[in-house]
């Protein structure tokens, strides 16, 4: 089955500074990569999402790349802001018109300091 | 409209005892899954539940779980005889089955259930 890896699993930047949090996954027949934000005491939240058939995807201060020869996949967040802190886990899953079940990395703990 | 809700928010529970774990999805998300995240842990998928298809159980760690949706809404996440080790937090979700042609299955999940098995 699939297996996805994630790193760093905590993550230390000042304000206004830019985070990167990095995936691999194992499986070539996965195509969809989102990422998703836990705030404590919440569940997950999606903040953004790739297809497999797209290289990079961006929506106001955060990006999504994709590297299919590699099967690694990452997420880019500039300017951060103390509200950016939480958790962030990436996810992959194959997607063939169904709903089907994602495999989720181990998180990585953002904290964005002043 | 309202979320993914779950239901209790915490359950404290003796080693050993039966506990039922209540999700009730979006409105009209045909689709509804179980994840399961240990302290420090991603989440690890459990099982789901599609429209009138049979669900996938190849999450479900032992035969102690198990789980059941009734009239294609709410669900019910049941662990028999529990361990210590079943203490995490149960996250519950749901998606619209989609096709092809449309953006499908974001997955939008509950606040979930916080287990402790003491």
């Amino acid at each position: 089955g699939e297996n996805v890896e994630q790193h760093p699993s905590t993550l230390s930047v000042q304000e206004g500074d830019s985070a990167v949090i990095k995936c691999t996954y194992s499986d070539s027949a996965s195509n969809y990569f989102p990422w998703y934000k836990q705030e404590l005491g919440k569940g997950p939240q999606l903040i953004i999402d790739i297809r497999s058939n797209v290289g990079e995807k961006k929506d106001q201060r955060i990006a999504v790349t994709l590297n299919k020869t590699a099967k690694h996949f990452s997420l880019h967040i500039t300017e951060t802001q103390p509200e950016d802190s939480a958790v962030y886990f990436c996810a992959a899953s194959i997607r063939g018109g169904t709903a089907s079940k994602l495999t989720f990395g181990t998180g990585t703990r953002l904290q964005v300091t002043l | 409209g309202a979320g993914v809700s779950q239901s209790p928010s915490n359950k404290v529970t003796e080693k050993g005892k039966d506990v039922e774990l209540r999700c009730d999805p979006i409105s009209g998300h045909t689709a509804l899954y179980w994840y399961r995240q240990s302290l420090g842990q991603g989440l690890e998928f459990l099982i789901y539940f599609q429209g009138n298809s049979a669900p996938d159980k190849s999450g479900l760690p032992s035969d102690r779980f198990s789980a059941e949706r009734t009239g294609g809404s709410v669900s019910t996440l049941t662990i028999q005889r529990t361990q210590q080790e079943d203490s995490a937090v149960y996250l519950c979700a749901s998606s619209l089955e989609g096709t092809p042609s449309r953006r499908l299955n974001i997955q939008y999940f509950g606040a979930g259930t916080r287990l402790s098995v003491l």
